[in-house]
């Protein structure tokens, strides 16, 4: 079963903009990642917050959580076309369990 | 170099033969997982090992199977391949704690003819 809910499902916008994604959570947390995924290809980690922080950078991701809205939602600034893809928030909880959420498609523009 | 091989990156099988499915992985990881991704979907977790502890989801169906031998290899074994069981599937590392992400292999697309 699914732990996360991402909204919205689809996203489009012209590069250069930025792209808002979120997710929410259903359970307590050890860290929430984030992932993208191309079409038809494996998934690749961008960046993972753990429980106890609220707010991660890394080049030109941004990532927030807020564990008691269990929410959670990862900034692309600056978009590139490459940037084309699906994007999912996955949840990592007891035992190691790692759930996906329903993930984002999102659609850079030139 | 890859860190976590899955073997076959494509498997067509008939309907109601036993398949199985291979990943490997040289990350020396405890934590094993498979998913299971249909078209336009969200990876759905089947299960996962936690060292040799064995977690299945409530909601796998009784059809998927997996072993691990070692630390190294993880099989899916899917006993009785339906039409609605074509999917990617596929395999993830990790070791436990909450700094680390998993790290996915290619995945194998399945095909039930």
């Amino acid at each position: 079963s699914q732990q996360g809910e991402e909204d919205p499902q689809a996203l489009s916008i012209q590069e250069g903009e930025n792209a808002t994604m979120n997710c929410s959570y259903k359970t307590s947390i050890n860290n929430l990642q984030w992932y993208r995924q191309n079409s038809g290809r494996g998934l690749v980690h961008l960046i993972l917050i753990r429980s106890n922080e609220r707010e991660k950078h890394s080049g030109r991701l941004r990532v927030t959580l807020d564990t008691s809205k269990k929410s959670s939602s990862l900034l692309i600034t600056a978009s590139r076309a490459a940037d084309t893809a699906s994007y999912f928030c996955a949840t990592h909880g007891t035992a190691s369990k790692l759930t996906f959420g329903t993930g984002t498609r999102l659609q850079v523009t030139l | 170099d890859a860190m976590v091989i899955q073997n076959p990156r494509y498997q067509v099988t008939q309907f109601g033969k036993p398949v199985t499915l291979s990943c490997s992985q040289t990350l020396n990881h405890n934590v094993m997982y498979w998913y299971q991704q249909k078209s336009s979907q969200a990876p759905k977790l089947l299960f996962h090992y936690y060292d040799k502890d064995f977690n299945n989801e409530a909601d796998t169906p009784d059809n998927f199977q997996s072993r691990r031998p070692n630390t190294s290899f993880c099989f899916l074994d899917i006993r009785s391949p339906g039409l609605g069981d074509a999917a990617m599937y596929l395999c993830a590392t990790s070791v436990t704690g909450d700094w680390t992400e998993a790290f996915f292999g290619q995945g194998t697309r399945l095909t039930v003819v």
